[in-house]
């Protein structure tokens, strides 16, 4: 069975870090591209980044590039997300998914990120 | 600013059919954006109903079908059920590794 764990949410202070984990297991992780989305309260669903099977290809949507750092560790079936300068408008629940084959394909149960002073 | 749209909200009597589209606010939307639809329903993670345009994802009724239909891609439910009740949210590959959804539907089976 697949699954995909997302964990590393929490409340932080605008301008601060987080760092988001997911852990995959039940298919082969290296060999899906992941991605992570993002919904904020009450609204619709955003994407945010991408990252290639090996790590070697990263894409981000504009409003978090240069804060935002997608990341895998195939070794340990884990996807990353750093997370910084973080402000008022990056809360919400951010979910790990699949991404190979056009599609988001599988989905973690999501992790909730509030950024509040 | 490349913007996918689509409508707020639906709603359709149980049994009957309901089609749900998916724009662009400048072009049209083919195959080679490769759309994707997915279903969700308060508190939940989405679900994945129809990739490329129209090829339904494992477990997926046959009553959801995806297609292209005019400039924009559509999901169309056949045979509506009351479980059917939840947003709708399509995605667009826009190249390069990036993506966009649109803003959602609500359905209400009534």
């Amino acid at each position: 069975e697949v699954q995909l764990v997302d964990s590393g949410g929490g409340l932080v202070q605008p301008g601060g870090s987080l760092r988001l984990s997911c852990a995959a297991s039940g298919f082969t992780f290296s060999n899906d591209y992941m991605s992570w989305v993002r919904q904020a309260p009450g609204k619709g669903l955003e994407w945010v980044a991408n990252i290639k099977v090996d790590g070697s290809e990263k894409s981000y949507e504009d409003s978090v590039k240069g804060r935002f750092t997608i990341s895998r560790d195939n070794a340990k079936n884990s996807l990353y997300l750093q997370m910084n300068s973080l402000r008022d408008e990056d809360t919400a629940v951010y979910y790990c998914a699949t991404s190979s084959g056009y599609r988001f394909g599988y989905w973690g149960r999501g992790t909730l990120v509030t950024v509040s002073s | 600013q490349t913007v996918v749209t689509q409508e707020p909200s639906f709603s359709v009597s149980p049994g009957g059919t309901v089609t749900l589209t998916c724009g662009l606010n400048s072009g049209s939307v083919s195959t080679s954006y490769y759309p994707s639809w997915y279903q969700q329903t308060p508190g939940q993670a989405p679900r994945t109903l129809i990739y490329r345009t129209n090829i339904r994802s494992s477990g997926v009724p046959d009553r959801f079908s995806g297609s292209i239909l005019g400039n924009k891609a559509a999901l169309t439910i056949t045979g509506a059920q009351a479980d059917d009740e939840s947003d709708y949210y399509c995605a667009l590959y826009m190249g390069r590794g990036t993506w966009a959804f649109g803003g959602g539907a609500k359905l209400t089976v009534l």
